[in-house]
């Protein structure tokens, strides 16, 4: 089993519809990323919380320290959204875990 | 916003020859500097781990000899992937880690696509 899970690998949506992908971890956590990386490969940082939730734009993040999880959530998506997205749990200063990522795909 | 740039984008070359991996954090000073590696995919796994002015340290597994690491300033770090072969053919991303406007966190490269034939 890896140390951070997430669900669903897979997921296609229609435009407008609201998204969740949800993170799970084994691990004792300082904090959590969430990455979006396009097709081409480059990696962007949404967000890094550590606890509650946190909010830019239509993508909004959650954390619950006590159950060790974590929700990605997208309102309103839109084709310009899919892409691959990553957790990663940050284990004490420095070593990220990651998850597999799950592949969103946004249909018009 | 903090931005951090990798040269080239991309590369191919041939089996035997040296390659080099720029990474540049652009408008901050990265006191660690993170070199990973994605396969098609698969999510990224470190390499390993720079700080400013001393020796990287290496993941289990990943030979040091082979991926040079130099971090030689708190702006910049390089990977050389020595006598490349196409199994080194991967995607390698960087990180740095850095305190731009005081917030203590991890910005990504948006990586580079070695081809080796």
């Amino acid at each position: 089993k890896n140390e951070v899970e997430q669900s669903p690998q897979n997921l296609t949506a229609q435009e407008g519809e609201f998204i969740t992908i949800n993170c799970s971890y084994s691990v004792g956590i300082s904090a959590l990323h969430w990455l979006q990386q396009h097709p081409g490969g480059g990696i962007v940082s949404l967000f890094m919380l550590s606890s509650g939730k946190k909010k830019h734009g239509r993508l909004i993040a959650t954390i619950n320290i006590q159950e060790k999880h974590s929700s990605l959530h997208i309102t309103a998506s839109h084709p310009r959204d899919s892409a691959v997205y990553i957790c990663a749990a940050l284990q004490g200063a420095q070593k990220l875990v990651f998850g597999q990522g799950t592949r969103l795909t946004i249909n018009p | 916003g903090a931005v951090v740039s990798q040269h080239p984008s991309w590369v191919i070359c041939k089996s035997g020859t040296s390659v080099k991996i720029e990474c540049r954090s652009l408008d901050f000073q990265a006191t660690t500097m993170f070199w990973y590696r994605q396969f098609p995919k698969q999510s990224l796994m470190l390499m390993a781990t720079s700080n400013e002015g001393s020796k990287a340290t290496y993941e289990q597994g990943v030979e040091k000899d082979k991926f040079l690491i130099n971090h030689a300033s708190l702006t910049l770090s390089t990977l050389t992937v020595t006598s490349a072969h196409p199994e080194d053919s991967s995607f390698y991303i960087c990180s740095a880690r850095g305190t731009p406007r005081g917030t203590d966190t991890q910005y990504f490269g948006p990586g580079t696509r070695l081809t080796v034939l």
